[in-house]
């Protein structure tokens, strides 16, 4: 079965920092990745995914993952965080069906 | 305008009642998920539909809740004999089989579901 583990529920940078959130996956077959933010009262929002191909992943405002298949991991990374980028952020899994699992979620606070 | 409509945004309703909700993708997808969100946690699996079948259901899909989508295109789902185990919020995600756009999933706002 498919799992996903973010470690840190909560984490606290300040303004122009660099951010690094931890997601590490349990899966079978090669793993479909994605990470997603969510903000207050929004939906979700793609920031990136990963199916094959480079490891390192290019996503929508300065984020970047790095697939570590000898880690099962794919932590989300930015090197300068910006008070908007505030919110929940989630990694999941996908199958072969699109169906995808979850983490529980990192809350990022920013300050200035 | 996420592509995804959901409606209603908010609903309250009484512990035993029954509440349906809708989801309306703009465009054609023809493949559609429910999910459930509950508060400090990330979206859980309930169902999903290739065009109108209904492919998979969760096991957190009782028997109070069903799902259809009958045309292949909108999508509504149903919890009978609300609990307030069902307080929640219901999310709606759509996208397109096949090819490198597979898992272009578009999100609805979704519905938060309060049970009192």
């Amino acid at each position: 079965a498919q799992s996903v583990t973010q470690p840190d529920i909560h984490i606290t940078v300040s303004e122009g920092a660099s951010l690094e959130l931890r997601c590490n996956y349990s899966y079978g077959a090669t793993p479909y990745l994605f990470w997603y933010v969510q903000s207050p009262g929004q939906g979700l929002q793609l920031l990136l995914k990963y199916f094959s191909g480079d490891t390192l992943v290019q996503g929508i405002k300065g984020f970047e993952a790095e697939f570590k298949r000898s880690q099962s991991s794919f932590n989300l990374r930015k090197p300068s965080v910006h008070w908007s980028d505030a919110a929940e952020y989630f990694c999941a899994v996908g199958d072969s069906w699109g169906k995808l699992q979850f983490g529980a979620g990192t809350q990022v606070v920013v300050t200035p | 305008d996420t592509g995804v409509s959901q409606d209603p945004r908010h609903k309250i309703t009484k512990r035993g009642q029954n509440v349906t909700f809708r989801c309306d993708p703009i465009s054609e997808h023809n493949r559609l998920y429910w999910y459930r969100q509950t508060l400090g946690q990330g979206p859980e699996f309930l169902t999903y539909f290739q065009n109108e079948a209904q492919l998979e259901k969760s096991r957190l899909l009782s028997d109070r809740f069903s799902a259809e989508r009958p045309k292949g295109s909108f999508s509504t789902l149903e919890i009978q004999r609300t609990e307030q185990g069902d307080s929640a919020m219901y999310l709606c995600a759509v996208t397109k089989s096949g090819g490198t756009d597979n898992y272009g999933y578009t999100f609805g706002s979704g519905t938060r579901l309060t049970v009192v």
